[in-house]
């Protein structure tokens, strides 16, 4: 729902960063919420973006543009552990229901 | 520790019987979600309660039905379960707040319906 896409896999190197690319294609929503979750894990709340521009929190950092219809998630200084997938989702009005991507994951090489 | 927990684990069933997924919460939230996912679709939308005996179908809810009777529980329940309904459900919390969309999951109930 709410046409929320993102790339099925991404590669990287320990050390290195990643950038997780979304897009969606509803407007009118509260924010954009990402989340972690492991491979037969629950999903685990990332960060919440409400304003456009970019987040910064330590070892994640999520950047929203509202009129491009597109955020991302930026990992740093990455570790064989961020090795994951990551979930992208348009919080609506209603409930704060939260409408997902299908995820990108994530493969951290040595 | 504000926790989630969904019971059973595991599940295996035949097709046409009855599936009860529980799902209970400690942390008094009074939005709660029931979702399933499979490969390549992502988390999908079954229900939706926003308290006690206050539920919303939310965008797949053919062939599911939920029940809320106490703030701290709520089940999905599947009459005459189908061969697509398998996939891992997942259950849901937030708390107030109209800015809040950090959920707590559930560590989900992967169901198999053979």
């Amino acid at each position: 729902g709410q046409g929320v896409e993102q790339p099925d896999n991404l590669m990287s190197v320990e050390g290195t960063f990643a950038r997780v690319n979304c897009t969606y294609s509803t407007s009118g929503f509260n924010g954009l919420s990402w989340y972690q979750q492991r491979e037969g894990h629950a999903p685990v709340f990332l960060s919440y973006v409400v304003l456009d521009g970019l987040k910064d929190s330590g070892h994640f950092s999520t950047f929203l543009s509202r009129s491009n219809g597109y955020s991302y998630l930026l990992l740093t200084e990455l570790q064989i552990k961020d090795s994951a997938s990551y979930l992208c989702a348009v919080s609506m009005p209603n409930y704060n229901v939260l409408y997902f991507g299908s995820g990108t994951k994530l493969t951290v090489e040595p | 520790d504000m926790k989630v927990t969904q019971m059973p684990r595991y599940l295996i069933k035949r097709m046409g019987e009855n599936v009860l997924l529980e799902c209970g919460q400690d942390m008094s939230h009074e939005t709660m979600y029931w979702y399933r996912q499979d490969p390549g679709l992502g988390l999908q939308l079954i229900y939706i309660s926003y308290d006690v005996d206050s539920n919303s179908e939310g965008d797949i809810p053919k062939g599911y039905r939920v029940s809320r009777k106490k703030r701290e529980h709520f089940s999905l329940i599947l009459d005459s379960a189908k061969t697509n309904q398998t996939s891992v459900y997942f259950c849901a919390s937030r708390p107030p707040g109209q800015g809040n969309s950090d959920y707590t999951f559930g560590s989900g109930t992967r169901l198999l319906v053979i």
